[in-house]
């Protein structure tokens, strides 16, 4: 079975730049979280798509967003982009979402810099 | 706001040794999940454990969730250089849906 696949693995933008990153999540799994990880503020949520709804949002701007499709792939987009963006994001799939004791498998991460 | 705090954030070890890594919250959890990351590499799941005062064990490792289900730690015996990385807990809410992440621990495991 194929594991949590994000694309780009790595990524450099300019300030006031957007930026989309992708995931493809295991097969038949539903849910898809994103987390940003940096250094100072470890591993924080972004938000949750369950069925092509967002079923969690973190605290983070509305600069921050993402969706699902169908095949339940999820993209998610940041505007506007200011060098305190930099981060590794992660994308975690789930058959049923991860809060309730189901396991959540993570993809490789998308190393995002902003210059 | 639902909060995990782990202890210690850095262990620096000599090859054969013991440690525990700790896990705790004022909140309860639904289930707590203890992963393993490597530098540039996405978190890995270990163990989740859904039941209070329930032990897991993983070969060296030992996992323990607290009676109340708040706390939880992670004991590895005899350690060796390849457990080196980033031991991240998380708890669970089946209420929210959320995973909650500690800061994490890294380890260093010496040869």
């Amino acid at each position: 079975k194929a594991g949590v696949t994000q694309t780009p693995r790595y990524l450099i933008k300019t300030r006031g730049q957007q930026v989309t990153l992708s995931c493809s999540p295991i097969s038949g799994h539903r849910s898809v979280s994103w987390y940003q990880q940096t250094p100072g503020q470890g591993l924080q949520f972004l938000f949750e798509y369950f069925s092509e709804t967002q079923r969690n949002k973190g605290n983070f701007p509305g600069r921050f967003s993402g969706r699902q499709f169908s095949n339940s792939r999820s993209e998610m987009n940041v505007s506007t982009l200011e060098l305190g963006d930099s981060a590794l994001y992660l994308c975690a799939s789930s058959p049923r979402g991860p809060g309730g004791g189901t396991e959540a498998f993570f993809g490789q991460g998308t190393r995002l810099t902003v210059v | 706001t639902q909060l995990l705090e782990q202890s210690p954030q850095f262990l620096s070890i000599q090859e054969g040794e013991n440690l525990t890594v700790y896990c705790n919250s004022s909140s309860v959890f639904s289930s707590l999940q203890w992963y393993r990351q490597e530098p540039g590499e996405g978190p890995v799941l270990l163990v989740t454990v859904v039941t209070g005062g329930e032990v897991k064990k993983l070969k060296r490792l030992t996992f323990q969730f607290g009676d109340a289900r708040k706390d939880s730690s992670l004991h590895i015996t005899a350690a060796q250089p390849g457990d080196t990385g980033l031991y991240l807990c998380a708890g669970g809410s089946s209420n929210t849906g959320k995973l909650i992440f500690g800061q994490g621990t890294t380890l260093q495991v010496k040869p």
